[in-house]
């Protein structure tokens, strides 16, 4: 089984300020990791995906992720923030190979941006 | 178009009542997946459909049971509901078991 930790729930940035959003997970097998976005009141929308190939990751609405295998992290990144970035993040991981589907999701981070 | 949609949006009951939630995607995916989204926003997967075929169920209560006419659709039945049944409930699809998966816009259920 996996587990995804998101060790900020809440995140407070400056527009236009630079942001990282963490994400580790723990897995005994090879994994696919994703970023999720989640507008108030909407569903979750795919920000970005690693499956294999380059560790860094681009996205849309300009962000990006590394992924780390030795420290298992897959945190998050975007240069600038805007208003419009307000919203909930999940970071989401399931197994590459076979065994159970679905995502395994961590609790989510908050991020708030103030003018 | 919308790519994966959800009926009801807004779901009001009462306990010990049965209700459903209605699933369709217009992908042309093979899997569909129920997650359950509590108070604290946390998500949990409930149930995936591949070809029509079960494969996974997580310690879901066997109130809660999925039904899937065809590939496009996955519906969810909730039989008795409790207070604790309270979340947002989201219908997901993907092209593979290990595909990226697509969300739909969610139904809030509140039993009172």
């Amino acid at each position: 089984a996996q587990s995804v930790t998101q060790l900020d729930s809440q995140v407070p940035v400056f527009e236009e300020a630079p942001v990282e959003l963490r994400c580790n997970y723990s897995s005994s097998v090879s994994v696919y990791l994703f970023w999720y976005v989640q507008y108030p009141n909407q569903g979750l929308q795919l920000l970005l995906k690693y499956l294999s190939g380059s560790t860094l990751v681009k996205g849309i609405n300009g962000f990006e992720a590394e992924f780390n295998k030795s420290q298992t992290s897959f945190h998050l990144r975007k240069p600038s923030v805007h208003i419009s970035d307000t919203a909930e993040y999940f970071c989401a991981v399931t197994e590459s190979g076979g065994g159970a589907d679905g995502l395994t999701f961590g609790k989510g981070t908050h991020l708030i941006i103030q003018p | 178009d919308t790519a994966v949609s959800q009926t009801p949006k807004y779901l009001v009951t009462q306990m010990g009542n049965d209700k459903s939630i209605k699933c369709e995607q217009n992908l042309g995916h093979d899997t569909m997946y129920w997650y359950k989204q509590d108070s604290k926003k946390f998500l949990k997967i409930m149930f995936s459909y591949n070809n029509k075929e079960l494969i996974i169920n997580e310690t879901v209560p066997n109130r809660f049971s999925p039904k899937s006419p065809d590939k496009a659709h996955l519906n969810l039945h909730i039989n008795s509901l409790e207070l604790g049944d309270s979340a947002v409930y989201f219908c997901a699809s993907s092209q593979g078991r290990k595909g990226e998966q697509y969300f739909g816009p969610g139904t809030r259920l509140t039993v009172t």
